[in-house]
């Protein structure tokens, strides 16, 4: 049974539009990510948050925008979507209190821009 | 600039027999090293972690070893069950990279029944 949710699951949209992927989690997580994942190629984190108000860009540029004004919850934002952007998109949070704590993720929204 | 490599795309194993999956990493700062596992339509699951400072870690069918001269880890699953036909990818922590989790390409595992 999940415990951090993803909305939607798959996604097919238009060039130019704006799109939301929700990301929710129920475990009281302060760290929470994004990773965007290709297939047959390694998960790059894109966006990340250590807590509420708190948002820093990853290792691989993106142009999408996070919020985090909730601790549970973790929206990203495509303000205009190409062809580019489709991919598999993954929330994941973890546990503070530990540095070695291992990531949760969601079940991910597959994206297709068409 | 992979940090983290897993150079073996798919593996076929047999049924009851081990499975050997290998990754290679070129950051010493490394801390910890995680495996996840990810089934279709799915998110990635935690497996089994083993920190630098260890060179084995064990929990039931899973054992991760660690050679750190080599800079190279790998994930026994002994014995191997089809439930176990899923993608494993291998991923680092280093706290001085603010913590952040590197991962793998994956690599794809068939068990044979």
């Amino acid at each position: 049974e999940a415990d951090i949710y993803q909305t939607p699951r798959y996604l097919v949209i238009g060039t130019g539009k704006k799109i939301t992927l929700e990301c929710s989690q129920t475990m009281g997580h302060d760290k929470m990510y994004w990773y965007q994942q290709d297939p047959g190629m390694e998960l790059h984190l894109i966006h990340y948050s250590y807590g509420v108000n708190s948002t820093e860009k990853g290792d691989l540029s993106s142009e999408s925008t996070v919020s985090r004004i909730r601790t549970e919850h973790f929206p990203l934002t495509l303000e205009s979507a190409r062809p580019s952007h489709t991919s598999q998109y993954l929330c994941a949070s973890s546990d503070s209190r530990s540095i070695n704590s291992p990531l949760h993720f969601g079940n991910g929204t597959r994206l297709t821009v068409t | 600039d992979q940090q983290v490599k897993q150079n073996s795309p798919s593996l076929s194993v047999q049924e009851g027999r081990i499975s050997i999956l290998n990754c290679d990493y070129t950051n010493s700062m490394f801390d910890y090293f995680l495996w996840y596992k990810k089934y279709p339509a799915e998110g990635p699951t935690f497996l089994i972690s083993i920190s630098s400072i260890k060179d084995k870690n064990e929990d039931g069918r899973f054992t991760v070893f660690l050679n750190k001269s080599a800079k190279h880890l790998s994930l026994h699953i002994v014995p191997s069950q089809p439930g176990d036909s899923a993608v494993y990818f291998c991923a680092a922590i280093f706290r001085t990279g603010g913590f952040k989790t590197i991962f793998g390409a994956g690599t794809r595992l068939f068990v044979k029944a």
